[in-house]
């Protein structure tokens, strides 16, 4: 109940397609769902955040689409560029301190 | 600082020995994480901090891990005894306050590994 399952495990991309990571989740509980993106060597870093009110939300080429019903939601890369290569890791909360984090996806974008 | 800072940033240490890790989180933010990366995995949740206090440690992931935080700033994860299995990335994190209203901010990280 507690997991959060993350979709591929890596992807690879031409620059300029569309990147889509899903993540499933099972605690109806949770209701905070962020983004994280993790470049070698760094921390993660907040990305782009949803909570279960809305379907969609967008920020710039960023895009999380959320799913109640199905208890999904997931990442869309529009314009998907060789920086974005990354580690993307979605995660979920009960809206507390504690975060559970999918396992992780690593996006190379091929220039 | 400007930002989560951990040090070291890497660490090699024999199998037995006693480490220390540090945080230094970002001034005025009150609550404090530690997560453990292993290769390939999701972020394992350790210890949470709000001020000095450790309201929820029970991620730590056996009694020879501990941590402390003092004058609600620097923490410090000390590791007893190392084993092979504790070789991982031990990630820091600060917010302002501890509901993730508000953003968590990571340090680089310390890598490591036990030999």
């Amino acid at each position: 109940q507690q997991q959060v399952k993350q979709s591929p495990q890596s992807l690879i991309v031409q620059k300029g397609g569309i990147s889509i990571i899903n993540c499933a989740y099972e605690n109806t509980a949770f209701d905070y769902f962020p983004w994280y993106q993790q470049f070698p060597g760094k921390g993660p870093a907040l990305l782009i955040a949803i909570r279960p009110d809305v379907s969609e939300k967008k920020e710039g080429r960023f895009t999380i689409s959320f799913n109640k019903s199905a208890k999904q939601f997931s990442l869309h890369i529009m314009d998907s560029q060789p920086g974005d290569s990354a580690t993307y890791f979605c995660a979920a909360s009960k809206s507390n301190y504690q975060l559970i984090w999918g396992a992780g996806t690593k996006l190379i974008i091929k220039p | 600082g400007a930002g989560v800072s951990q040090s070291p940033s890497n660490k090699v240490t024999e199998k037995g020995k006693d480490v220390e890790l540090r945080c230094d989180p970002i001034s005025g933010h009150t609550a404090l994480y530690w997560y453990r990366q292993s290769l390939g995995q999701g972020l394992e949740f350790l210890i949470y901090f709000q001020g000095n206090s450790a309201p929820d440690k029970s991620g730590l992931p056996s009694d020879r891990f501990s941590a402390e935080r003092t004058g609600g700033s620097v923490s410090t994860l000390t590791i007893q005894r190392t084993q092979q299995e504790d070789s991982a990335v031990y990630l820091c994190a600060s917010s302002v306050t501890g509901n993730l209203n508000t953003e968590a901010f990571f340090g680089q990280g310390t890598r490591l590994t036990v030999v």
